[in-house]
C-alpha cells in the first residue's frame, strides 16, 4: 500500500513568513510522529499524536511552532514568523501501536524548508 | 532523560571489509532499539529492530545485538558493498512510558569504495 506523503517536497520562504507543512500518514495508522533534521541539530523528535488523545508537544522547540491532526489522518505543521534556524528536512512518521510492530515508525521523504 | 551516543563519522571501508558501528545508549525503562538507514536522497528506512535484552535484529546482512550489560546496539556486516554507502542512524524508544517517540544518535555516514 501507500507509504507516508509529504507536501510540498520543498519550501523556500523569507524569514518572518509563515508555512504549512503537510503529512498523509499510513492509512490505518493511529500514530503520527513529527522530526526535524538539521545539520547542527541531527534528528530531533518534535510533536507526537496517537489516536484522540491530546498531543505529545514536548518536542516543539518554541511557541511558533505548532501541529494538528484532523480527523485522525492528514496532520499540519505549522512554522510562524519562519526564523533562519527553521531551515532543515521535516519529517513524519506513522506506526500502528495496536499491532506486533507497534513502536516501528515509517517515515516520509521529507519537506525541506529553506528560510532566506 | 534517554540519550543514544554513537560512533562519529565518515567511516570509509575498502568493498568486503568488516564493518562495525558502535552505538551506545542511556535509557530509564526498557527501550526498544533500532538502526534505521538513509541512503543518499532518500527518507528515513528501518534496517533492523530489537525489543529486549539478548535480542538480535538482523537484515540485508546487518546485525545488532541487544545488550544491557553494557548499554550497547553496536550495528555489524561481514562484508561490505558499494550499495551500503548510506548514514546509518541508532535509535531508541520507550513506547510504553514515552509513547514511542525515537531519540537518534547523530547518525554515523559509511562511504564503501570499491
Amino acid at each position: 500500500g501507500a507509504g507516508v506523503s509529504q507536501s510540498p517536497s520543498n519550501k523556500v520562504t523569507e524569514k518572518g513568513k509563515d508555512v504549512e507543512l503537510r503529512c498523509d500518514p499510513i492509512s490505518g495508522h493511529t500514530a503520527l510522529y513529527w522530526y526535524r533534521q538539521s545539520l547542527g541539530q541531527g534528528l530531533e523528535f518534535l510533536i507526537y499524536f496517537q489516536g484522540n488523545s491530546a498531543p505529545d508537544k514536548s518536542g516543539l522547540p518554541s511557541d511558533r511552532f505548532s501541529a494538528e491532526r484532523t480527523g485522525g489522518s492528514v496532520s499540519t505543521l505549522t512554522i510562524q514568523r519562519t526564523q533562519q534556524e527553521d531551515s532543515a528536512v521535516y519529517l513524519c512518521a506513522s506506526s500502528d501501536p495496536t499491532g506486533a510492530a507497534l513502536d516501528t515508525q515509517y517515515f516520509g521523504p521529507g519537506t525541506r524548508l529553506t528560510v532566506l | 532523560g534517554n540519550s543514544v551516543t554513537q560512533m562519529e563519522g565518515p567511516v570509509t571501508l575498502s568493498e568486503e571489509a568488516f564493518l562495525t558501528i558502535n552505538c551506545t545508549y542511556t535509557a530509564t525503562g526498557y527501550p526498544s532499539l533500532f538502526w534505521y538507514v538513509q541512503y543518499p536522497g532518500e527518507g528515513l528506512q528501518l534496517l533492523l529492530k530489537a525489543t529486549k535484552a539478548d535480542d538480535k535484529g538482523s537484515n540485508k546482512g546487518f546485525e545488532a545485538t541487544y545488550r544491557k550489560e553494557t548499554t550497547s546496539f553496536h550495528l555489524e556486516k561481514g562484508s561490505v558493498q558499494v550499495s551500503d554507502s548510506a548514514v546509518y542512524f541508532c535509535a531508541l524508544s520507550d513506547f510504553y512510558n514515552q509513547g514511542g517517540k525515537l531519540i537518534f544518535g547523530q547518525g554515523t555516514e559509511l562511504s564503501v569504495k570499491p
